[in-house]
């Protein structure tokens, strides 16, 4: 089994600081991770993944997340944040086994960007 | 097809009442999912099916609970007499599983949600 642990649960920052969402995780088994953002009333997007091989992961809107094994670790970062980054943000991990990957979330992480 | 669907966007009913949720995924996505959000908490995996067969139920789908994807399309969730602790958010995702090999890792992309209120 897998689980997730979000350990701050809103994140205020000012318009183009920067700014880490953490995220540890806790499985048996090797893993995938993946970060995903909610807008309000919205379903989920996709930010980025860790499938395998490099643990600096880039995805959309210039966030990046660092795989940290020894951690057990999936930090999220950005540099430089926008008022339209406001959203709220999901850590979420599957067993990289065989057969259907069932995704588990973390509670979430609300950013609220401040102008 | 620019994405997964998911109609009514928001359902308000009385405690009791039967309700019922449809899902449209992407055309050419072989596996379908639904996950309840509740507030404050991250998406839970309630059941998913490849194709028309449902694979796998969580607990948390009670006997109150149904899904079914007849042709292996669109998929409904149906919730019979309705409780005031099934007030949540009902998200849908799908994915496209690839034939032979290992079981790769297939990104889920998902719909904007039910909204459903219970009085």
């Amino acid at each position: 089994a897998q689980s997730v642990t979000q350990l701050d649960s809103q994140v205020p920052v000012f318009e183009e600081a920067p700014v880490e969402l953490r995220c540890n995780y806790s499985s048996s088994v090797s893993v995938y991770l993946f970060w995903y953002v909610q807008y309000p009333n919205q379903g989920l997007q996709l930010l980025l993944k860790y499938l395998s091989g490099s643990t600096l992961v880039k995805g959309i809107n210039g966030f990046e997340a660092e795989f940290n094994k020894s951690q057990t670790s999936f930090h999220l970062r950005k540099p430089s944040v926008h008022i339209s980054d406001t959203a709220e943000y999901f850590c979420a991990v599957s067993p990289n086994s065989g057969g259907y990957q069932k995704v588990t979330f973390g509670t979430g992480t609300k950013l609220q960007v401040i102008p | 097809d620019t994405g997964v669907s998911q109609d009514p966007r928001h359902k308000i009913t009385k405690r009791g009442q039967n309700v019922t949720f449809r899902c449209d995924p992407i055309s050419e996505h072989n596996r379908l999912y639904w996950y309840r959000q509740t507030l404050g908490q991250g998406p839970e995996f309630l059941t998913y099916f490849q194709n028309e067969a449902q694979l796998e139920k969580s607990r948390l789908l009670s006997d109150r609970f149904s899904a079914e994807r007849p042709k292996g399309s669109f998929s409904t969730l149906e919730i019979q007499r309705t409780e005031q602790g099934d007030s949540a958010m009902y998200l849908c995702a799908s994915s496209l599983r690839l034939a032979g090999g290992r079981e790769l890792y297939n990104e889920q992309f998902f719909g904007p949600g039910t909204r459903l209120t219970v009085l």
